[in-house]
């Protein structure tokens, strides 16, 4: 089975540019989760859907982040104007709904703002 | 605000030796405490998960420790190998969420001496 596929792999781009993030969950899984990782703040939670329904996005750090998800096999994360500081990886993960069902994350897309 | 502390942030070990990392969590209604294991480039992907209702937990070389009066859980790796190197999380889910929102620890670098 095809795992969470993210795209692009890496993204470089200047300052002030809009920057979107894609993804495709695995088939039949139920949430969506968007992450960012950092060597300063470890592994954030941003936003995550149920259903392509956004449950919780308490923790998009400002108004320059929006995420969607039109349909149940793609979420995007945008980000603009991008800055420097929103330089970081980030991680699309899944799963079936059920308190012992793993996340299964993409590879991430690498993301630098220059 | 619900919070899972990881330590050590960063571990050196030699080949054949036993990898210990330790997480405290803070607040009592938790159910699921998943690993999660990171190797460079990759997504997180989960490893090993226990419930509180177990004391330990053990798959191959790995085992989870938990101790539910200290509020404490630690994974141990078994005869490290240097392909164990990669960075660790642990993790918890809020008891009775109807989402699988995962609380996570800060991270540990492990890195098997040959």
């Amino acid at each position: 089975d095809a795992g969470v596929i993210q795209s692009p792999r890496h993204e470089v781009t200047e300052m002030g540019q809009e920057v979107t993030l894609r993804c495709k969950p695995i088939s039949g899984h139920d949430y969506l989760f968007w992450y960012r990782q950092t060597m300063m703040r470890g592994l954030e939670l941003l936003i995550y859907f149920n259903n392509n329904v956004p449950i919780d996005d308490s923790g998009m750090p400002e108004d320059r982040f929006s995420a969607k998800m039109p349909n149940a096999s793609f979420s995007t994360l945008k980000i603009q104007p991008s800055e420097p500081r929103d330089s970081a990886v980030y991680f699309c993960a899944s799963s079936r709904i059920g308190s012992n069902q793993p996340q299964h994350f993409g590879d991430g897309t690498r993301l630098s703002i220059l | 605000q619900q919070q899972v502390k990881q330590s050590p942030q960063s571990l050196i070990v030699q080949k054949g030796g036993i990898s210990i990392i330790n997480c405290a969590y803070e607040n009592t209604a938790f159910d699921y405490f998943p690993w999660y294991q990171q190797f460079p480039g990759k997504g997180p992907a989960l490893l090993i998960a226990i419930r509180p209702d177990v004391s330990e937990k053990k798959e191959g070389r790995f085992t989870i420790s938990f101790n539910k009066s200290a509020k404490q859980f630690s994974l141990h790796i078994m005869d490290s190998q240097p392909g164990d190197s990669a960075t660790y999380f642990c993790a918890a889910l809020p008891y009775g969420g109807a989402t699988n929102k995962l609380i996570f620890g800060t991270g540990t670098l492990l890195a098997v001496q040959p």
